[in-house]
């Protein structure tokens, strides 16, 4: 079955760098989704990636999907308090209908 | 803006009680979906339902039920709590693939 990867498994940094989570799976990606969770809430959606080198940015998050589909990046330029929470990654499910499988998440501190 | 709202933030339990956990979407969504969240597991689904009175088992399905008699509405059971569904309970809803979550339900069985 299909999986996400995420790394790393949890990030700290220095307000105001940059920094980078990855999202590999062992199968072609339909359809890639980044979402962030502050703690202890919901999720919210960021973006969703399609295309094979598609890449799309949101204030300061950027993500990328690679030519394979098989791998994805979020990069965060200048990081701000309020980027910190979990970033988790999902993926469509093809042979299970409209279903999105998840990574296990990336908790990212900002160090003021 | 698309809404899932789910009955409560907090909840605390004790062992073989039995546990309603609410989720309501405004959007007239078919998909709902009931997940579980715990660290280093991250998510994982334990039922989803397309459609009202259609449920179907995701990953995790012991120990719960679920009941979709509207749509908009789609309800987690735990018929007998135990400790080791403490747990984040997050409830989504979509039209296509991309879900809209609710903010989380952090239940503590005791």
């Amino acid at each position: 079955s299909q999986e996400l990867e995420q790394s790393p498994q949890s990030l700290i940094v220095q307000e105001g760098k940059n920094l980078t989570i990855n999202c590999t799976s062992s199968k072609t990606l339909y359809g890639l989704y980044w979402y962030k969770q502050k703690y202890g809430e919901g999720l919210i959606f960021l973006m969703m990636l399609q295309k094979g080198g598609e890449e799309k940015s949101h204030e300061k998050i950027t993500a990328k999907l690679d030519e394979k589909k098989q791998q994805s990046s979020l990069h965060i330029t200048a990081s701000q308090p309020s980027h910190a929470g979990i970033y988790l990654c999902g993926a469509d499910r093809r042979n299970r209908d409209d279903k999105i499988i998840f990574g296990k998440g990336t908790r990212l501190h900002i160090l003021p | 803006d698309v809404k899932v709202t789910q009955s409560s933030r907090y909840l605390v339990k004790r062992t073989g009680e039995k546990v309603f956990l609410e989720c309501v979407q405004d959007m007239d969504h078919e998909n709902m979906f009931w997940y579980r969240q715990d660290p280093g597991l991250g998510l994982r689904l334990i039922y989803f339902s397309y459609d009202v009175k259609m449920k179907e088992k995701g990953d995790i399905p012991e120990g719960y039920s679920v009941s979709r008699e509207k749509k908009e509405r789609f309800s987690l059971i735990l018929e007998s709590a135990s400790t080791n569904q403490t747990s984040m309970y997050l409830c989504a809803s979509s039209a296509t693939t991309e879900a809209f979550f609710g903010q989380g339900t952090r239940l503590t069985v005791v």
